[in-house]
């Protein structure tokens, strides 16, 4: 069965500190994993897109890395800001014959930054 | 930057009731998609529609769901008689036609029913 499992399920950073939020998949095969950001209420966000040749991914103080052979990734926040507060969601882009391009959600971290 | 919308912001209808949730996709995408988050639950796959058909759909989307792109910019997302349990965030989606590009997502809706 396709599967995403993030952990942890929440967790509390203080400003300015760093943090890594783990995804692991047993979706096989996939075209791509990606990392979202939701605010309460709100729409996902896109943060990284990795196809399974790509290794990292950074976007300003996010980086997401992958290793397809574990079917582990990794989401890393640097110098956490108050607005990183959210659920950050990895997903993955299935590429079976049944599931095209349909996207299979993590259950999501949440994270809260405290000043 | 291109964007997803969707209308209403929030809705609220009785049960039995039927009700329609809008989206405008990105105007050269084609694949589109709904999904739905029921509070404090991960986000679940409803159905994909491509080339004016369904795709895919899961075992969410029953009888009561339907979509439809009526004019070629609208998509809908229709429950033609509401449950206490349809009260979620529904979300529509839109990505071209290659699969490692930029999937973007709306607002939502919030449906709750009453």
């Amino acid at each position: 069965k396709n599967q995403v499992e993030q952990s942890p399920q929440s967790l509390i950073i203080l400003e300015g500190k760093n943090c890594t939020l783990q995804c692991n998949y047993t979706v096989s095969p996939f075209s791509n994993l990606r990392w979202y950001k939701q605010d309460t209420g709100r729409g996902p966000v896109s943060l990284t897109i990795m196809t399974f040749s790509e290794n990292t991914k950074s976007n300003g103080r996010y980086t997401a890395t992958l290793d397809a052979d574990t079917k582990q990734s990794s989401l890393h926040i640097t110098a956490s800001q108050l607005s990183d507060s959210a659920s950050y969601i990895c997903v993955v882009t299935l590429m079976t014959t049944d599931s095209w391009g349909k996207f299979q959600f993590g259950a999501g971290t949440q994270v809260v930054v405290t000043p | 930057e291109p964007e997803v919308t969707q209308t209403p912001s929030h809705q609220v209808t009785q049960m039995g009731q039927e009700v329609i949730l809008r989206c405008v996709p990105i105007s050269n995408h084609l694949y589109f998609y709904w999904y739905r988050q029921i509070l404090g639950q991960k986000v679940e796959f409803l159905v994909s529609f491509y080339n004016n058909e369904i795709s895919e759909k899961s075992e969410i989307f029953d009888d009561q769901f339907s979509v439809e792109r009526p004019d070629g910019s609208n998509f809908t997302l229709k429950i033609r008689s509401t449950k206490l349990e349809d009260s979620a965030m529904y979300f529509c989606a839109s990505r071209n036609r290659v699969l490692d590009t930029e999937a973007f997502f709306g607002q939502g809706t919030r449906l709750t029913v009453v």
